[in-house]
């Protein structure tokens, strides 16, 4: 059975401060790593990885992917409070890409 | 606007109600899944549909059932409501054999009481 596990679960920072997000997967048949931002309503899309050591980068977020180590890192400098959000980790398994997804990291970025 | 719409986004039933969940996506994608997500939990897999005509169970799909109508279309049905189902559910869809991902419907909110 897959699974993603992330870490830490939630986080509590000043704005301002750079923080590291942690995800770590089994799955058979690897394909991708998928990041995901989630607000009020529902995930959206921020990085997918599939290559070890490619660092994927938008904004003040950053992402990369350690297929020796089975995990991934999201990185957000800078942060602001329009940051906060859970922070959902996903692989696709299987034949038919559904996705498993880790546990989630709240971040609360305070002022 | 091209997307996943999911109906209703509110509901309130009463232990033992039933109900089903609307979801309709229109960019011809051949995958569904229904998710729900509960608080610490992230998002789990109740049922999907890889293409039209077929469904399979997900990680969690005892109490549910599905019906993928057509291409656009797949609901998720409540027979017997239970307290335990009260949570967010979403709708996805994908492009089979795809790695972009899914696009998530904005999700309804049950309370099961």
């Amino acid at each position: 059975e897959d699974k993603v596990v992330q870490s830490p679960l939630s986080l509590v920072v000043h704005e301002g401060d750079t923080v590291t997000l942690n995800c770590s997967y089994e799955v058979t048949n690897f394909r991708s790593l998928l990041w995901y931002k989630q607000e009020k309503k529902a995930p959206t899309f921020l990085f997918m990885l599939t290559s070890s050591g490619i660092e994927k980068k938008s904004g003040r977020l950053s992402s990369i992917l350690d297929k020796k180590e089975l995990s991934s890192i999201l990185n957000i400098t800078a942060t602001q409070t329009g940051d906060s959000a859970i922070y959902l980790c996903a692989v696709p398994g299987g034949s038919n890409y559904k996705l498993t997804f880790g546990k989630g990291t709240l971040l609360t970025v305070n002022p | 606007n091209a997307g996943v719409t999911q109906t209703p986004k509110f509901q309130v039933l009463k232990t033992g109600q039933s109900m089903t969940l609307q979801c309709a996506q229109d960019m011809n994608h051949n995958s569904m899944y229904w998710y729900r997500q509960d608080p610490g939990m992230g998002l789990r897999l109740i049922y999907y549909s890889a293409s039209e005509g077929t469904t399979d169970k997900g990680e969690v799909p005892n109490g549910y059932n599905v019906s993928r109508l057509n291409k656009r279309e797949f609901s998720l049905r409540l027979e017997s409501a239970a307290p335990s189902q009260t949570s967010v559910y979403f709708c996805a869809s994908s492009a089979l054999f795809t790695n972009y991902g899914y696009t998530f419907g904005s999700g309804t909110r049950l309370t099961v009481v």
